[in-house]
């Protein structure tokens, strides 16, 4: 199956700072998902974002399909952006199924 | 829009018991639902595909007549863990399939916390 590896797998912050987390994966995707999995387990879509770039606020991603890899910016971060952000992607076998990343932690700290 | 439910949020059960999850898709109609197991510092793990009408399909390494899925209708799917054992304690997660064309995006329940004792 496909593969996805995320970097860094660690991340402490200090509030205010920017960052980017980077996904990627070994073959081409149908889609690609961005989460942030908050401190009581919930996954929170960030981004769909097969290709492109797309922008919410604070926060933005780069998927750049042709070289495999995706990246999520955090800029002026907060607090409450502590947490697991995944990178789930979908293969091109067109069974909807996402292979998830083992996730970046970060820590954002006042 | 796109909220998905579970139910139970937690359960606490003794051992040899079965435990069902519900999972439904609030504000939209889901053929195609998934269920997760996450480990406490690991990503999600697929544990299953399920099909509204027709049958789950699973992934390798996940017992069918252990993890019981049925996807009755287009907003509701459900997971029997059964005969529960301590290892099956985990965070179960399931998601909706949002999808249309090549558009598919998946949301994802709050989870359901198990406990076997």
């Amino acid at each position: 199956g496909i593969q996805v590896e995320q970097s860094p797998p660690d991340l402490i912050l200090q509030e205010g700072a920017n960052s980017t987390l980077r996904c990627n994966f070994s073959d081409s995707v149908n889609n690609l998902q961005w989460f942030h999995q908050n401190p009581w387990g919930q996954l929170i879509n960030l981004f769909y974002i097969p290709s492109g770039t797309k922008q919410n606020g604070r926060l933005s991603a780069t998927t750049v399909a042709t070289e495999r890899y995706s990246l999520l910016y955090i800029s002026s971060s907060q607090t409450t952006d502590s947490g697991v952000y995944f990178c789930a992607v979908e293969g091109n076998s067109n069974d909807y199924k996402l292979s998830f990343g083992a996730g970046t932690t970060v820590t954002v700290r006042a | 829009g796109a909220v998905v439910s579970q139910h139970p949020s937690r359960v606490i059960c003794k051992s040899g018991t079965s435990v069902k999850i519900e999972c439904r898709s609030l504000d939209f109609q889901a053929t195609t639902m998934f269920w997760y197991r996450q480990f406490p510092k690991q990503s999600l793990m697929l544990m299953a595909t399920s099909n509204e009408g027709s049958k789950a399909t699973y992934e390798q390494g996940v017992e069918k007549d252990k993890f019981l899925i049925n996807h009755a209708s287009l907003t509701l799917s459900t997971l029997t863990v059964t005969s529960a054992h301590p290892e099956d304690s985990s965070f179960y997660i399931c998601s909706a399939s949002f999808s249309g064309g090549s558009y598919n995006e998946q949301f994802f329940g709050p989870g359901t916390r198990l406990t076997v004792l």
